[in-house]
């Protein structure tokens, strides 16, 4: 059974700071990993996915990395702004094939001012 | 473009009451439709998963159900609420195939007293 955790669970930064989330899965048998975001009381909007062919992604501040063999997806965020502030989420899909995802339990992200 | 509605966007029932969401995806067709739960303190659950008309997948054992009447409409209901159902209840699509992009909808947060 797939299991994925996400350390930490939470992040306090100041403004301007560049910072790394960390994921990682038990079953390297994966065909993506997606990261969302959610903020407080809503929906979760994908960030970036990336196929298991791929090292990374990226888009604007943010990128992904995957590496497959150890199990570990990284998402890193520069020039941090308050309005990042949010939980990220990392997802990867069900052993077994489909697009049914296993979710992480997230980083909660704070930027201060 | 596909846009994702959920309502309603908060909900409280009494224990024994019956429960309807709805969720509808607009700008595409034949999408993969998917029911998640999140808990309190606890990641997101698949609850179930529908590759189409009538085609319902239950991942886990519970106290609801779910159905697809329409190609872009997914219903999670309930016969009778238990408090264990109180939580946020998210909708998501993705394009048929294998491992493409989750987009989920806003949300309902259901709290059973």
């Amino acid at each position: 059974k797939q299991e994925v955790t996400q350390i930490p669970a939470a992040l306090s930064v100041p403004e301007g700071e560049n910072l790394v989330l960390n994921c990682s899965f038990t079953d390297s048998a994966i065909y993506n990993l997606q990261w969302f975001r959610q903020d407080p009381g809503k929906g979760l909007t994908s960030l970036l996915l990336i196929q298991s062919s791929q090292r990374e992604q990226t888009s604007g501040r943010l990128n992904a990395s995957l590496d497959k063999s150890s199990g570990r997806s990284t998402l890193y965020i520069a020039a941090s702004q308050p309005g990042d502030s949010a939980t990220y989420l990392c997802a990867v899909p069900h052993t077994g094939g489909g697009n049914k995802l296993t979710f992480g339990t997230g980083t909660q992200l704070k930027v201060e001012l | 473009s596909q846009t994702i509605h959920q309502w309603p966007a908060t909900l409280v029932q009494p224990v024994g009451s019956p429960l309807s969401l709805e969720c509808t995806v607009e700008g595409t067709s034949n999408p993969n439709l998917y029911w998640y739960r999140q808990a309190a303190g606890r990641g997101l659950q698949l609850l179930f998963y529908s590759v189409g008309i009538g085609q319902i997948s239950s991942e886990v054992p519970q106290n609801l159900s779910a159905s697809r009447p329409q190609d872009r409409q997914f219903i999670l209901s309930s016969k009778k609420l238990l408090l264990s159902d109180s939580g946020f209840y998210l909708c998501a699509w993705s394009v048929q195939g294998a491992y493409s992009p989750l987009h989920f909808g806003n949300g309902t947060r259901l709290t059973v007293t």
